[in-house]
């Protein structure tokens, strides 16, 4: 296992239509992070997974994002007709919790989408 | 509300000077704090972080030193190498949310 991996790399659609993107952690981390990243920003954190359970969400995710870990190893980020404002670098992180201190933070290459 | 501010958003240095890389934060409940590299058309990679018990951390050529009283970090590279260039991200950690700021584009001039 080399690292986080994020499929598809590049998405292009058109507005009004639904999109989802995968992320496979690496294989031992229990943790596992949604962020969203455009232009001149920083990554925004949108959600969160402890194992299967989801944990926290962020505000910026509106009822149009949905994210799932279903057997808590890889998630899946689906957003529901896609709206211009969604173009954007869509980001997966992995990490592990052990005795209550979290590790850190690996990133994976991103899903870049773009709505037309 | 950007509780974590990078307000240099480019820096050049000369290959074999030293960087200094500087982050904000205003959320004194931050414990966690570390240090990205991204290049382009990949994610950020994990460099370097410090505890809020720490003041300083060092790992090879790049130190992070944290300032609590100031809410303030930085990052050193030295000796600088072309290499390093790279957008740098800093970050801050409460409990299980991190927060990151805007990025600084270093540029190592060989």
């Amino acid at each position: 296992d080399t690292g986080v991996s994020q499929d598809p790399r590049h998405k292009i659609t058109k507005r009004g239509q639904n999109v989802t993107f995968r992320c496979d952690p690496i294989s031992e981390h229990n943790r596992l992070y949604w962020y969203r990243q455009t232009l001149g920003q920083g990554p925004e954190f949108l959600t969160y997974f402890q194992n299967e359970a989801q944990l926290e969400k962020s505000r910026l995710l509106s009822d149009r994002f949905s994210a799932e870990r279903p057997k808590g190893s890889f998630s899946t980020l689906e957003i529901q007709r896609t709206e211009q404002g969604d173009s954007a670098m869509y980001l997966c992180a992995s990490s592990q919790l052990a005795g209550g201190i979290t590790d850190t933070q690996y990133f994976g290459p991103g899903t870049r989408l773009t709505v037309l | 509300d950007q509780q974590v501010k990078q307000n240099s958003p480019s820096l050049s240095v000369q290959e074999g000077r030293i960087s200094i890389l500087n982050c904000d934060y205003t959320n004194s409940m931050f414990d966690y704090f570390l240090w990205y590299k991204k290049y382009p058309a990949e994610g950020p990679t994990f460099l370097i972080s410090i505890s809020s018990i720490k003041d300083k951390n060092e790992d090879g050529r790049f130190t992070v030193f944290l300032n609590k009283s100031a809410k303030h970090l930085s990052l050193h590279i030295v000796p600088s190498q072309p290499g390093d260039s790279a957008v740098y991200f800093c970050a801050a950690s409460e409990v299980d949310q991190f927060y990151f700021g805007t990025g600084t584009s270093l540029t190592v001039i060989p």
